[in-house]
């Protein structure tokens, strides 16, 4: 089956620094990645929709600014989450979309971001 | 707009009891996908079952069971004989534009 990475599975990092999440899809190519967030005790909800080779969509309410998304690859997209504070501390879970026009989304692991 | 709901925030039930976990969702598309998935305590999400808007027969896997039902838009999942190891988080998700429920939390009492 379809298997995604996502990398790093937990990252603890200081107020004020950015970090990186890297979202992987193994064995097949995926054109189209999508970015959730998860708050605790809550459900998903999109973030942004990375398509590859061209701009992020966001969703209404998140930072495009805050929230880098790089979809730099049919295999590879990142989110970058700069100068994070402890409000951004949450679950992020990535998914990617089997290129040739199958609606399914296969998800990462996740990785949970602390922020002190 | 398409919305997902699942009703029941928690349940509990006692091991060996069947437990029906609620899903009905709103949608004007024709065309769609529904999915389960589970979440436990670790956080990965395990993809359980995916069907499509043109597919209404009920599937068995085991000791699960959907029951998709496009005049009610709802699709019910079944656990029978409930074990501790099926605690956790459970979602309905919808795609065209991916929307999840707000899940269910299901707690197995030994």
């Amino acid at each position: 089956g379809a298997v995604v990475s996502q990398h790093p599975s937990r990252v603890i990092c200081k107020s004020g620094t950015s970090v990186k999440i890297e979202c992987r899809s193994l064995d097949f190519q995926a054109t189209t990645m999508f970015w959730y967030r998860q708050f605790p005790k809550q459900s998903l909800m999109l973030m942004a929709t990375s398509n590859e080779g061209s701009k992020a969509t966001y969703e209404q309410g998140v930072e495009k600014d805050k929230f880098l998304i790089n979809h730099a690859s049919l295999t590879l997209s990142t989110l970058t989450v700069t100068s994070a504070h402890p409000e951004d501390s949450s679950f992020y879970i990535c998914s990617a979309r089997l290129a040739g026009g199958s609606n399914e989304q296969f998800f990462g692991p996740g990785t949970r971001l602390t922020v002190l | 707009a398409q919305k997902v709901t699942q009703a029941q925030t928690e349940i509990s039930v006692v091991e060996k009891e069947d437990v029906t976990l609620d899903c009905v969702y709103e949608t004007r598309d024709t065309t769609y996908y529904l999915f389960w998935y589970k979440q436990p305590p670790s956080g990965e999400l395990v993809f359980l079952i995916r069907r499509n808007s043109f597919d209404e027969q009920n599937e068995i896997s085991g000791r699960y069971s959907w029951n998709f039902q496009k005049s009610t838009s709802s699709f019910n999942f079944t656990i029978t004989a409930s074990q501790v190891v099926d605690s956790a988080v459970y979602f309905c998700a919808f795609y065209q534009k991916v929307t999840f429920g707000t899940g269910t939390k299901l707690q197995v009492i030994p």
